[in-house]
């Protein structure tokens, strides 16, 4: 069945570097995006990955294994105002997107 | 500023009461959806269109209607509310030429049922 994993909470310090996981059994593989939500605000696009490897983009990374079902969201120099949820979301092959349930980042001074 | 726009921000309605939430874009985006999120669980589809004059079934359509009848606006109607509808509501919207076809979502809108 469709499935995405990751965890519902970590802990970071403003100015480390956080790793957030996400695994997924979904009905085929058409992308995966990482979207960003603050506490009480719309979810916003952070990247894109359909093929394997790593995409780059300021502090913010993403990365895929479609062979492992595998994703991670790297944030380095890590801000107050990273302190939010970040949703991974698998686009299936019928272009039917598929979420977790999100994992809520708290940044520590 | 160019985007979503949510109508009502929040809501409290009585059980078997109809209403109707709103969404207008400028963005001349083809496709939108209506999304619920409820604690611990990931976004839901209710309902999507991928172009005016067009709608379909999500995850979760049941005790929801929707229509398109142009391309900015696309209402989500609840005809006969249940507490079970209690949650927060997210209209999104996205251009098919856009091979990512990223998702732009409106503020929200939270309903509760009683």
């Amino acid at each position: 069945g469709q499935n995405i994993d990751q965890p519902t909470e970590m802990t970071a310090t403003e100015g480390a570097i956080v790793q957030i996981n996400c695994t997924y059994q979904t009905s085929g593989f058409n992308g995966l995006f990482w979207y960003q939500q603050h506490a009480g605000e719309a979810p916003t696009f952070l990247s894109y990955n359909v093929l394997d490897g790593l995409e780059e983009k300021g502090r913010f990374s993403s990365f895929l294994s479609r062979s492992k079902g595998y994703s991670y969201l790297l944030l380095k120099e890590l801000q107050m105002k990273d302190s939010a949820s970040y949703l991974c979301a698998v686009r299936e092959s019928n272009y039917q997107l598929i979420w977790g349930a999100g994992t809520k980042l708290i940044i520590k001074p | 500023t160019a985007g979503i726009t949510q109508a009502p921000t929040s809501q409290i309605l009585a059980a078997g009461r109809s209403m109707t939430l709103r969404c207008t874009q400028d963005m001349r985006h083809n496709a939108m959806y209506w999304y619920r999120q409820d604690l611990g669980l990931g976004l839901r589809l209710i309902h999507y269109s991928n172009t005016a004059g067009t709608t379909g079934k999500g995850e979760v359509p049941d005790g929801y209607s929707v229509s398109r009848a142009n391309t900015d606006d696309f209402p989500l109607t609840l005809a006969s509310a249940v507490p079970s509808q209690t949650s927060v509501y997210f209209c999104a919207s996205s251009d098919a030429g856009d091979g990512a076809n990223v998702l732009t979502f409106g503020a929200g809108s939270r309903l509760t049922v009683l």
